[in-house]
């Protein structure tokens, strides 16, 4: 079935540091891929996505992820982290299919920023 | 582009109360809606999803139940509440046109049942 892996339930990173979220799907077929984030008791916002072509995708506030089909991960990456980065990152994949696709979130990873 | 309202943001009911949490959508016609729970290290659950008025798909047997009366309006209910059923749910909705499943997600409702 049709699943997504966040292997880091909690992360803290001190501000200026990199960042690097880990994501693993398991889908028969090539993916869509998002990630999403959520600010404590907000909605989610789209961050970036994945449909195809160029496997290293940018989003916003500086967020980039790769798609590596080897190894079945779209890990979420920033070069340096700001305090307001501090929030719950959810990767998702698309099931494709039926009478609606249906977005798969992962079970999320809550970063915090040291300052 | 999509607003997603939703209301109440919080409810604090008893055990064997009922409950109704709206949501409208603004902005798009037609979409596909959906209802998700997030529980605390458990990630977003699909609970529903509807692709047209009266239109209701549950993804996971429970205490709930969903509706929709018009277009852009979803409606998640329970006619006696658990204390299982506290949560976070949000409400989102994608334009069917486009559906690649990207999904645009109100605000949410943080239900506490006691």
């Amino acid at each position: 079935a049709q699943s997504v892996t966040q292997p880091d339930i909690h992360i803290t990173v001190s501000e200026g540091a990199s960042l690097e979220l880990r994501c693993n799907y398991s889908y028969g077929a090539t993916p869509y891929l998002f990630w999403y984030v959520q600010s404590p008791g907000q909605g989610l916002q789209l961050l970036l996505k994945y449909f195809s072509g160029d496997t290293l995708v940018q989003g916003i506030k500086g967020f980039e992820a790769e798609f590596k089909r080897s190894q079945s991960s779209f890990n979420l990456r920033k070069p340096s982290v700001h305090w307001s980065d501090a929030a719950e990152y959810f990767c998702a994949v698309v099931l494709i299919g039926g009478a609606t696709n249906k977005l798969i979130f992962g079970t999320g990873t809550l970063l915090a920023v040291q300052p | 582009s999509q607003t997603i309202h939703q209301w109440p943001a919080t409810l604090v009911q008893p055990v064997g109360s009922p409950l109704s949490l709206e949501c409208t959508v603004e902005g798009t016609s037609n979409p596909n809606l959906y209802w998700y729970r997030q529980a605390a290290g458990r990630g977003l659950q699909l609970l529903f999803y509807s692709v047209g008025i009266g239109q209701i798909s549950s993804e996971v047997p429970q205490n709930l139940s969903a509706s929709r009366p018009q277009d852009r309006q979803f409606i998640l209910s329970s006619k006696k509440l658990l204390l299982s059923d506290s949560g976070f749910y949000l409400c989102a909705c994608t334009d069917r046109l486009g559906d690649t499943g990207e999904l645009f997600f109100g605000e949410g409702s943080r239900l506490t049942v006691l």
